[in-house]
């Protein structure tokens, strides 16, 4: 079973701060998935990274594949109080089998 | 609209009564699997469908059974619940392993 490690495990910051969420694991991944999920729902898609060293923007959300494809991180930039919620990546390891981060719970304080 | 569907949402029961889940998507996914998600644990798979008929264990199949006899439907069975299986449910499915799941809404389930 491979290794992997999100942090930090709860994030409560104010309104307007930045921050940054970890992804790491002891194995390569073929890609991976960063999730946001909110109480009483699934979790839903944020981005998919694929190539090693790659970036994704998506409004104030930076999404940053490592070089050597075992880390991932998301930075969010004037954090809002709708960005509230548990994180989740889920990498792929090259099999069918899937396996989550325990995820970072991220409160953002008016 | 595009969506995986879990029944019940909410269950309470009582230890060895056998009960199911349903899981059904709209989307015409190969990929189905099954996750509890527990405080500090995160999201475990329980088991995986790549296709009708084709099912395989995932992380925490104990005490689970599944069966996919059709592509949309992938049902979660307890045959004997015991308390430890007391947790938040969900189901997800894809066009394969990795690509992105899309995520039912969670059916949260109490053994007693």
């Amino acid at each position: 079973t491979q290794l992997l490690e999100q942090s930090p495990q709860f994030l409560s910051i104010q309104e307007g701060e930045n921050l940054t969420v970890y992804c790491n694991s002891s194995s390569v991944f073929s890609s991976l998935q960063w999730y946001r999920q909110e109480p009483g729902e699934g979790p839903v898609l944020l981005v998919t990274v694929v190539t090693g060293g790659e970036v994704k923007k998506l409004k104030r959300l930076t999404f940053q594949f490592g070089d050597a494809r075992k880390d991932s991180s998301l930075h969010i930039t004037a954090a809002q109080p709708g960005d509230t919620g548990l994180y989740l990546c889920g990498p792929n390891f090259g099999n069918e089998k899937l396996t989550f981060g325990t995820g970072t719970r991220l409160t953002i304080i008016p | 609209e595009a969506q995986v569907t879990q029944n019940p949402r909410y269950l309470i029961t009582v230890t060895g009564k056998k009960l199911t889940v349903t899981c059904s998507q709209n989307m015409n996914h190969e990929y189905m699997s099954w996750y509890r998600q527990d405080p500090g644990l995160g999201l475990r798979q329980i088991y995986y469908s790549m296709n009708v008929e084709v099912t395989d264990k995932g992380d925490v199949p104990e005490g689970y059974k599944v069966s996919r006899k059709e592509k949309r439907n992938f049902p979660l069975i307890l045959e004997s619940p015991s308390p430890n299986q007391t947790s938040l449910y969900f189901c997800a499915s894809s066009f394969g392993g990795d690509q992105p799941q899309h995520f039912g809404d969670g059916t949260r389930l109490s053994i007693l």
